[in-house]
């Protein structure tokens, strides 16, 4: 299985920071790689796939990119409602993987 | 919209069953696959498997494979999941999630999950 990690795994922000989390994979996965969105009590909410193209409805503050074994999630200017726990995941092959998680909670 | 509903929450014993159901509107069911996704309490995603809504092709992960059956009612547009020989290390929120990557496990919207307890 292809093993998934993320960094760092939580940070503190303030509101209106630049907010980058790391994701690698344990061998290259192409772009085939989601961010998902979590917070307390409630279901993962899907923010990008293939890397860097944002699901629908999710705000453009949200970005992503990189390939092969390293991929990036960026939150430019985080809100209140940005606090959350965030995992990225690899589609590339069976089975899908997901990272441990960043929690992002408010300095 | 595409909405996913999944059942209400289950306690169960150990070595009982469990069939959690995923009722799928807003979209073509049959076109989509259906993936289950569980969380343990204060841990991590774990994907469990994969069913086609089109002709009912599975993929199962390693760790409950023998034990799980994931099946699709395409007259109701909803797919369900069976967990046997309950254990308490199954005890977890469960998700079902539309997989737009043909089975490969690309998600993009979310059921609200069921929460399973496995308790004696």
């Amino acid at each position: 299985d292809i093993q998934m990690t993320q960094s760092p795994s939580s940070l503190s922000a303030s509101v209106g920071d630049r907010v980058t989390i790391t994701c690698r994979a344990s061998q290259g996965i192409s772009n085939y790689l989601a961010w998902f969105q979590q917070k307390p009590g409630k279901a993962p909410k899907s923010l990008i796939y293939a890397t860097s193209s944002l699901q629908s409805g999710v705000p453009s503050k949200f970005s992503g990119s990189g390939s092969g074994t390293d991929f990036t999630l960026t939150i430019s200017s985080l809100q209140p409602e940005d606090f959350a726990t965030y995992y990225c995941q690899q589609y590339n092959s069976y089975p899908p993987t997901f990272g441990p998680g960043t929690k992002v909670d408010i300095k | 919209q595409v909405q996913l509903v999944q059942s209400g929450a289950e306690v169960k014993k150990p070595g009982a069953s469990v069939k959690v159901s995923c009722k799928a509107s807003g979209y073509t069911f049959s076109r989509y696959g259906v993936s289950w996704v569980r969380q343990a309490p204060g841990q991590g995603l774990e994907w469990m498997g994969w069913i086609s809504a089109y002709n009912g092709n599975t993929n199962y992960a390693q760790k409950v494979q023998g034990r799980v059956t994931m099946t699709t009612d395409t007259s109701t547009n909803t797919a369900f999941l069976e967990l046997r020989s309950l254990r308490s290390d199954d005890a977890a929120m469960y998700y079902c999630a539309r997989d737009f990557f043909d089975g490969g496990g690309g998600f993009d919207y979310w059921g609200q999950g069921t929460l399973v307890t496995v308790s004696s």
